[in-house]
């Protein structure tokens, strides 16, 4: 059974330049979770999907960042404009339905914004 | 502001040896608990639960939690140096999904 998947890896971009980030959950996971994790600091939480609707966004820095989840598969994040503060590690969790503490994460997305 | 502490580190223990890695929070009303393995560059895994306080074996580790105290820890029996990784300590709140991370002790089992 293929884990969360996360693309792409590593993400250079310049400062006002927009990027979306991609997270593919594990099969039938309907409970999807962002995080980020900027250098020196805890992995912190962004939001919650279950299935395609947006249970808990509190996390969310600003409004330059949009999440979404069509069809209740994989997910979006796009960051729209990047600013500097913005890089950091994004990861992707996954758990099953009624399961929600425990949550499979992938290996994350290193976003640079120079 | 719900926070988690671990214990400073690195962490640097010889083969053979227990390791203990160890983590406070702040939310009494926090449920659930995590161990949480990270390798360089690679997902954070998840290698041990618990939720009542106690004791849980899972092989080599052991979890222990003390809610009135509010202290979590995991312990490694005979350490290899393969246990060599960041160790992340992990809260699920009283509400909702979200889970509340400590920012990790590396942990060095040398040889």
């Amino acid at each position: 059974e293929a884990g969360v998947t996360q693309f792409p890896s590593h993400s250079v971009i310049e400062k006002g330049q927009t990027v979306t980030l991609r997270c593919d959950p594990i099969s039938g996971h309907d409970n999807l979770y962002w995080y980020r994790r900027v250098m020196g600091k805890e992995i912190k939480f962004l939001l919650h999907f279950v299935k395609e609707s947006k249970q808990d966004e509190s996390g969310m820095p600003n409004n330059r960042f949009l999440a979404e989840r069509t069809g209740g598969t994989y997910s979006t994040l796009k960051v729209q404009p990047a600013e500097l503060e913005d890089s950091g590690v994004y990861f992707c969790a996954s758990s099953q339905e009624g399961r929600g503490d425990i949550q499979y994460f992938g290996a994350g997305t290193r976003l640079s914004v120079l | 502001q719900k926070e988690v502490e671990q214990n400073s580190g690195p962490l640097s223990v010889p083969e053979g040896a227990i390791a203990s890695l160890n983590c406070t929070y702040s939310d009494r009303g926090s449920q659930s608990f995590f161990w949480y393995r990270q390798y360089s560059g690679k997902s954070p895994e998840l290698i041990m639960f618990i939720y009542s306080n106690g004791d849980k074996e899972d092989g080599r580790f052991t979890a222990q939690l003390n809610k009135a105290s509010q202290y979590v820890s995991l312990l490694i029996r005979d350490s290899q140096p393969s246990d060599s990784a960041t160790y992340l300590c992990a809260v699920r709140g009283s509400t909702l999904g979200r889970l509340y991370f400590g920012r990790g002790t590396q942990l060095t089992v040398w040889p």
